[in-house]
């Protein structure tokens, strides 16, 4: 049981190139999330997927899109980096009968 | 629009000096409080979640308080091993989380 995984761990970018996160759970929960966190600020809402086939923006999601392929996966894509999106990105899951979110190890990114 | 703010932005504590870290939220129709700790390079992990004013949760040296306005991560005679950020972070309803900046607690032996 390996809870939320995701991949990669760290990743360097050039601005305008294109990337997709990877995020997996085997928890069987209906809802997933992707998050990023940056110096002195909370973690912030990209966008989330309430069940499969479902996604939705949250408080950031200008220059992201995401794909919820299937019950396990929730994946994130950036179609045009910008140096503005060099932050950690965190994935995580929550079943629909109890309001904890399970975060992943997260994502390193940098956009030069 | 929902807010979180935590306080101290960061804290040193020797070891076995109990001390609270502070949550004050606005938000419309609290949902659920939730506490996480969060070491460097790792993801979030879950601590508590509170639901209504008056309640408190323990686990091991730590305990969390709601009211109305704010909750306590009351910290009771910490280990180096407590040294972590904590998150704080509401529910407002449906899938809206709203998270804090987070406390940096530093517990020197």
């Amino acid at each position: 049981n390996a809870g939320v995984t995701q991949t990669p761990k760290f990743q360097v970018l050039k601005t305008g190139q294109s990337m997709t996160l990877q995020c997996a759970q085997d928890m069987n929960h209906n809802s997933m999330y992707w998050y990023r966190q940056d110096p002195g600020m909370g973690l912030r809402l990209i966008y989330y997927s309430a069940s499969e086939g479902t996604t939705d923006k949250g408080e950031v999601p200008n220059g992201y899109n995401v794909s919820r392929l299937n019950k396990r996966e929730f994946s994130l894509r950036l179609e045009s980096a910008a140096p503005s999106q060099t932050s950690v990105y965190f994935c995580a899951s929550r079943t629909s009968v109890a309001d904890t979110q399970y975060f992943g190890p997260g994502t390193r990114l940098t956009v030069l | 629009e929902d807010q979180v703010t935590q306080s101290p932005e960061a804290l040193r504590l020797q070891e076995g000096e109990s001390s609270s870290l502070n949550c004050s939220y606005t938000v419309s129709g609290l949902r659920g409080l939730f506490w996480y700790r969060q070491d460097p390079g790792k993801g979030p992990e879950f601590l508590f979640t509170l639901y209504s004013a008056g309640e408190e949760k323990e686990k091991e040296r730590l305990k969390a308080t709601l009211t109305k306005k704010e909750s306590f991560l009351h910290i009771t005679a910490p280990k180096p091993e407590d040294s972590a950020t904590y998150l704080c972070a509401v529910q407002a309803g449906g899938q809206n989380f709203v998270f804090g900046p987070g406390t940096r607690l530093s517990v020197l032996p």
